[in-house]
């Protein structure tokens, strides 16, 4: 079972205001994914990260969304200013390393809702 | 990375065994073929894995088929809790290790 936790569960923010969404990996991974789920089930991938370095990102974290995952602190993806079709599931999952071997462990997600 | 094609959805009786099925026509030599399910309200679970040959687990069997284009989940004894979205998934060996979803199958078990 995976050990992934993510906070908070459920986020509603106004267009325009900035959401922020944590994660913390399970014990011992170093890589971090960043997913979105929209609401046809549909999953875009966003960021990843090995320790505290970005290894890929989309074109859309770069403009509007921030991600870090600084050492000893959980991981943050943060949307600078929120629209409505970023409402959507947000997921965080960990693998022990990079290698595609490697299975990720996902966490409940974040349901943010844009009003 | 290749498409794959699954059904939309397949209904199960609690005791049975199940098979999905997955499409993967155009796959490469160096892609693998992962498996994770998904229930309501959590993020996807892995289940599975392979490249050519078949494997199992706890969770499941995965049947390739000989010139890789097909592979089946099968999935003994399906229980209620078995219930979910499963999604089969082509990964590019020493590629990006980033998972691409398609819409995946709706399993639904009937007790």
């Amino acid at each position: 079972n995976s050990k992934v936790i993510q906070t908070p569960r459920y986020l509603v923010k106004g267009q325009g205001q900035k959401a922020k969404m944590r994660c913390i990996p399970e014990k011992g991974h170093p890589v971090v994914f960043w997913y979105q789920q929209n609401k046809n089930n549909e999953f875009k991938f966003l960021i990843n990260f090995q320790n505290q370095e970005v290894l890929q990102q989309i074109d859309m974290t770069e403009k509007r969304f921030s991600a870090e995952c600084p050492s000893n602190s959980p991981c943050s993806l943060e949307i600078q200013s929120s629209e409505a079709g970023d409402s959507a599931l947000y997921l965080c999952a960990s693998s022990r390393d990079w290698g595609n071997y490697a299975e990720q462990f996902f966490g409940p997600g974040t349901r943010l809702t844009v009003l | 990375d290749a498409k794959t094609t699954q059904p939309d959805s397949m209904e199960s009786t609690e005791g049975e065994t199940v098979h999905l099925p997955c499409s993967h026509a155009t796959i490469s030599g160096n892609e693998y073929i992962y498996w994770y399910r998904q229930v309501p309200l959590q993020g996807p679970e892995y289940v599975t894995h392979g490249l050519q040959q078949n494997t199992t687990n706890s969770m499941a069997f995965l049947a390739i088929a000989s010139d890789r284009k097909s592979s089946t989940l099968i999935l003994p004894h399906v229980s209620l809790r078995d219930a979910a979205v499963y999604h089969c998934i082509l990964r590019v060996q020493g590629g990006s290790a980033k998972l691409i979803f398609g819409e995946g199958t709706k399993l639904t078990v009937s007790s």
